[in-house]
């Protein structure tokens, strides 16, 4: 198993700019997340899935959009890139949404410049 | 609401015991611990949840006080490898969103 993986693992993008972050499990998991993690502070949770077609809203979900057509695939699209946005982004899976192990992935660095 | 972890941080000499706190101001149901090295994804270390149940590594050790919900994770005789940034994760009851502490790092030397 590969576990969690993320595309690409470093970015830089423009102000004004759109990209969609990659994010796969092979581990039939329901529940997907996306968390941004900036430097010397925890993860604050963006968008995540329940399963397939179900996604909703963390706390900070503003100028990020998801969408899940399969069980395996979680990408996340920035709509329009801006400084505020530069950050460490990591996905995350686990069988399911509540008390269970959560499975990360490597992250993905995104500069916005 | 963000979990309060303290300390920020502390340094131990190797085999030196540390204790890392995490508090909420609202009903918990379960509390996560992660730890997170330098440049790499968190890594699991337990779940506790409320009415006494576990789930983690066997030499991992923390306590969940469900009336104070507060959870300490207890780390003896500690190595070079437990250095990291350790963090705690809440969920409530109306909201299985994990909310994360701001971390509490952990420098070991020998």
């Amino acid at each position: 198993n590969a576990g969690v993986t993320q595309t690409p693992k470093f970015q830089v993008l423009k102000t004004g700019q759109s990209m969609t972050l990659q994010c796969a499990q092979d581990m039939n998991h329901e529940y997907m997340s996306w968390y941004r993690q900036d430097p010397g502070m925890g993860l604050r949770l963006i968008h995540y899935s329940v399963g397939a077609g179900i996604t909703d809203q963390g706390e900070v979900p503003n100028g990020y959009n998801v969408s899940r057509s399969t069980t395996e695939d979680f990408p996340l699209r920035l709509l329009s890139a801006a400084p505020s946005q530069t950050s460490v982004y990591f996905c995350a899976s686990s069988p399911g949404q509540a008390a269970y192990e959560q499975y990360f992935g490597p992250g993905t660095r995104l500069t916005v410049t | 609401q963000q979990p309060v972890q303290s300390p920020q941080a502390v340094i131990l000499r190797e085999g030196e015991d540390a204790v890392i706190n995490c508090s909420s101001s609202k009903a918990l149901y379960s509390v996560h611990w992660y730890r997170q090295k330098h440049g790499e994804a968190p890594i699991f270390l337990m779940i506790l949840l409320k009415g006494g149940e576990q789930k983690g590594h066997d030499k991992i050790s923390a306590s969940f006080n469900e009336k104070k919900q507060q959870s300490s994770l207890y780390l003896t005789a500690s190595q070079l490898s437990y250095s990291g940034t350790y963090f705690c994760g809440t969920e409530t009851d109306s909201n299985y969103q994990l909310i994360w502490g701001a971390g509490t790092k952990l420098i070991i030397k020998p």
